[in-house]
């Protein structure tokens, strides 16, 4: 049982360029998340999907894209990267409606646009 | 929307010693969930203690415990006899009881000392 998983775990990119962080959960959970972490912060919600086929934004969405595959499966694209967008990103899942609540993380990814 | 405030940037103790992490947080709902999560240096978000707010009772995890204050809309917690692997940034995190998103404070880096 793997829990939340993302790759890559590092990339480097440079102004410009494109990329797609993966994430999949074997918990078969509904919802998935992503955040990203920036130094001094915690954590902000970039996007969520309460289910499959559902996607909605989160407090930060600009200039970031994603997609639900599949119930196990949701990926974040950054379609034209910014050195604005150098963070460490981190994918979540949950289960709706359960008690006790909690969000399961999978281990980052450190991103650093050039 | 909610916030969530964790007012100590950083914080020091001594091994086998007690500290406390302050949060507070602002909303205007009478029932949601509020956490602590862990971080250490390798990243993984850890969840240490969860309380909800309809309960009164204070939560406990072995050697963390919170004190939770529903007017003062506060929501601290207690490290009982420190040890060096709780070296590691505290994260407070506020759920309302409707949704599933998790909204985060700054966070509180502690460091434990021999």
């Amino acid at each position: 049982n793997a829990g939340v998983t993302q790759t890559p775990k590092f990339q480097v990119l440079k102004t410009g360029q494109s990329m797609t962080l993966q994430c999949a959960q074997d918990m078969n959970h509904n919802s998935m998340y992503w955040y990203r972490q920036d130094p001094g912060m915690g954590l902000r919600l970039i996007y969520y999907s309460a289910s499959e086929g559902t996607t909605d934004k989160g407090e930060v969405p600009n200039g970031y894209n994603v997609s639900r595959l599949n119930k196990r499966e949701f990926s974040l694209r950054l379609e034209s990267a910014a050195p604005s967008q150098t963070s460490v990103y981190f994918c979540a899942s949950s289960e709706a409606g359960t008690s006790p609540y909690e969000q399961y993380f999978g281990p980052g990814t450190r991103l650093t646009v050039t | 929307a909610q916030t969530v405030t964790q007012s100590q940037p950083e914080m020091s103790v001594q091994e086998a010693e007690t500290v406390t992490l302050s949060c507070t947080y602002d909303t205007s709902e009478s029932n949601y969930y509020l956490f602590w999560y862990k971080q250490p240096p390798s990243r993984q978000m850890i969840l240490v203690i969860r309380q909800e707010a309809y309960k009164q009772q204070n939560a406990t995890e072995n050697r963390f415990s919170v004190n939770f204050q529903k007017a003062a809309k506060s929501f601290s917690l207690k490290i009982s006899d420190s040890q060096l692997g709780d070296t590691a940034m505290y994260f407070c995190a506020f759920k309302n009881n409707a949704g599933n998103m998790l909204t985060f404070g700054g966070g509180t880096r502690l460091m434990v000392k021999p």
